[in-house]
């Protein structure tokens, strides 16, 4: 079954534990990327990757890195979380560049 | 720089009647425009998208949209609403050309009401 795994699905932790959420994608997409959705403000992307080594920042980077050393994969680290990172997290992956986004089922992280 | 304007953050509808959920798009060159569903707790699942094949677009569940060029609009519809309906419906738009990125409106939850 094609599906995009992001872990985990729930996540509370401290500030500035630094903390990573996983993304593996099985459907061979070179295009990932990182949103996150806040009530009223929709999904905002963080991160993208075009292919391996590729990444570049969305429109909220701002305390977040990422990773692609292998095309499946696509972790979110947090270095620092801080309480305003509480959000939930979506991993999402697509293939040719007309084609729709395929998302994970989320990752709520709450930082107190 | 491309955008997406969802009028109505809530909107209700009656079982049976007709759901329409507004989107206005803004972008430099022909878009891309998709409509995403999210079921409380779930991930965003793709409804429908228009890629400039016809401009009236069918999608899953019996909901369509139609690209409007004049009037930048994209805006979903169902004809008679159906309670496992009610969820949040997010507009996407993405230009042409490459993956710079897909940009999402702000969501409306719709609510049926027996």
């Amino acid at each position: 079954e094609a599906q995009v795994t992001q872990n985990p699905r729930y996540l509370i932790t401290v500030t500035g534990k630094k903390l990573t959420v996983t993304c593996s994608q099985n459907m061979n997409h070179e295009y990932m990327s990182w949103y996150r959705q806040d009530p009223g403000l929709g999904l905002r992307q963080i991160y993208y990757s075009m292919n391996v080594e590729v990444t570049d920042k969305g429109d909220v980077p701002e305390g977040y890195k990422v990773s692609r050393k292998e095309k499946r994969n696509f972790p979110l680290i947090l270095e620092s979380p801080s309480p305003n990172q509480t959000s939930l997290y979506f991993c999402a992956s697509k293939g040719e560049w007309n084609t729709e986004a395929f998302f994970g089922q989320g990752t709520r992280l709450t930082v107190v | 720089a491309q955008s997406v304007t969802q009028l109505g953050s809530h909107v209700s509808v009656s079982e049976g009647a007709l759901v329409l959920l507004r989107c206005n798009y803004s972008s430099s060159v022909p878009p891309y425009l998709f409509w995403y569903v999210q079921y409380p707790n779930q991930g965003l699942q793709l409804l429908l998208k228009y890629t400039s094949a016809a401009t009236l677009v069918k999608g899953i569940n019996g909901f369509e949209a139609e690209f409007k060029k004049s009037e930048t609009s994209f805006h979903l519809t169902k004809p008679s609403a159906h309670m496992s309906d009610a969820a949040e419906y997010f507009c996407a738009v993405s230009d042409r050309g490459g993956y710079q990125k897909v940009t999402f409106g702000t969501g409306t939850k719709l609510q049926v009401i027996p």
